[in-house]
């Protein structure tokens, strides 16, 4: 149980364009997912929350314009990169957390396997 | 913010050989969450461990919440598990449902 997938696992794109790329809960719903974006070979760093049914919240430092959240159902949220540009090339991943209060793991999060995204 | 530190940094072993992997933080937790990353990116989950003790076949892990500190033994190590290991954090003074905060990993190579 627990299993989030992305699409697409990887995407190349032309500078200017924007790419849209999807995270699923596949077995639960999940209210709350998260967006995490990771440079080669550093750590994650959280890019923002996403809610279902209500705006998102973006970490400081992250454009909310740049990278518009929709979190349209209870096992579905979009990341979509606008105006993409080199400096948005990275490994972005999303996780969701199974969010029921009565299991003592509540906010124990599952990762989708991430999707790579180039822009040329 | 809450801070995450990992060591050691680097980790090269022999197959068969044990190790520890340490992660200290600066504030109390309601979630800790070890993972190991596969060369293809997939984070795997390891541990929910908040707190207490947990074992899991040649893995386990021990939170000492009072202390701020946990640790992820591997025993006899096999090369599949190379990879990057990754500690991550909610702290208490956040919501429950908020992002975690990683550690920058520590790199294990398991040689044969």
């Amino acid at each position: 149980g627990a299993v989030v997938s992305q699409h697409p696992s990887w995407v190349i794109c032309k500078s200017g364009t924007s790419v849209k790329i999807e995270c699923r809960s596949l077995d639960f719903q999940a209210t709350t997912m998260f967006w995490y974006r990771q440079f080669p070979k550093q750590s994650l760093m959280l890019m923002a929350t996403s809610n279902e049914g209500s705006k998102a919240t973006y970490e400081q430092g992250v454009e909310k314009d740049k990278f518009l959240i929709n979190h349209a159902s209870l096992t579905l949220s979009t990341l979509t990169v606008t105006s993409a540009h080199p400096e948005d090339s990275s490994f972005y991943i999303c996780s969701a957390i199974v969010g029921f209060l009565q299991l003592s793991s509540y906010n124990e999060q599952f990762f989708g396997p991430g999707t790579r995204l180039t822009v040329l | 913010g809450i801070q995450v530190e990992q060591s050691p940094p680097d980790l090269i072993l022999q197959e068969g050989a044990n190790s520890t992997l340490r992660c200290n933080f600066s504030d109390s937790v309601n979630n800790l969450q070890w993972f190991h990353q596969n060369p293809w990116g997939q984070l795997i989950n390891l541990f929910y461990i908040p707190s207490g003790t947990k074992q899991n076949g040649r893995l386990s892990a021990t939170t000492v919440a009072t202390e701020r500190y946990s640790l992820l033994y591997i025993s006899s190590s096999q090369t599949t598990d190379s990879g990057v290991y990754f500690c991550a954090v909610i702290p208490h003074s956040g919501g429950g449902a908020d992002g975690l905060t990683f550690g920058k990993g520590t790199h294990l190579i398991i040689q044969p």
